[in-house]
């Protein structure tokens, strides 16, 4: 199976900030990679798909990066609506796994 | 709009089974995979198959394989997810969501809750 690691687990930013998460597969997945953002009592919401392609209707100031086995979600300017827990997922090989998750608090 | 209404809350004892379905309205049913996806209270989510509603195939996490079985009613655009021998780690909110083939998951269901509670 491919393990999918997200760092950092949680972080804190203030409005404005830039916020970059990164996810490492645990092989080489190449482009088959998804960022989905999860709010409480809510279900995921698909933000990035195939590493960089942005989902209609998501803002501009999420974007994607990376292939093979690095891969980061990067917030260009952090706004209040954006705090939510983040999941990279791999949809290279069967079990498409997830990554743990990071919790992004706004201060 | 599309959209993927789910069955309601389940509560089970166990060793039972649990089936939840998810109706699909907006789009052609047969033209995208479904997924079935797991999130335990507090915890991550966990992929566990998919359907493709036009051929009738079908894709298990191996932890899985055996115990649950997903298939579909092209008739009423409804995808099922059947999971046996429930234990109590199988208490979570149980997603279904639209795929484009493998690749993504675009549009999910609202979830619906499994206990399995002695």
């Amino acid at each position: 199976d491919i393990q999918m690691t997200q760092s950092p687990s949680s972080l804190s930013a203030s409005v404005g900030d830039r916020v970059t998460i990164t996810c490492r597969a645990s092989q080489s997945i190449n482009s088959f990679l998804n960022w989905y953002q999860e709010k409480p009592g809510k279900a995921p919401n698909l933000l990035i798909y195939t590493a960089s392609s942005l989902q209609s209707g998501v803002p501009s100031r999420f974007s994607g990066s990376g292939s093979g086995t690095d891969f980061t979600l990067t917030i260009s300017s952090v706004q209040p609506d954006d705090s939510a827990t983040y999941y990279c997922q791999q949809s290279h090989s069967n079990p498409y796994n997830f990554g743990q998750g990071t919790r992004l608090q706004i201060k | 709009q599309v959209q993927l209404v789910q069955s309601g809350a389940e509560v089970k004892k166990p060793g039972a089974s649990v089936k939840v379905s998810c109706k699909a309205s907006g789009y052609t049913f047969s033209g995208y995979y479904i997924h079935w996806v797991r999130q335990a209270p507090g915890q991550g989510l966990e992929w566990m198959a998919w359907i493709n509603p036009d051929s009738g195939a079908t894709k298990y996490a191996q932890r899985f394989q055996g115990r649950v079985t997903i298939n579909r009613d092209t008739s009423i655009s409804t995808a099922y997810l059947e999971l046996s021998s429930l234990r109590s780690d199988d208490t979570a909110l149980y997603y279904c969501a639209r795929g484009l083939s493998s690749w993504y998951m675009d549009y999910w269901g609202q979830g619906t809750l499994v206990t399995v509670s002695s």
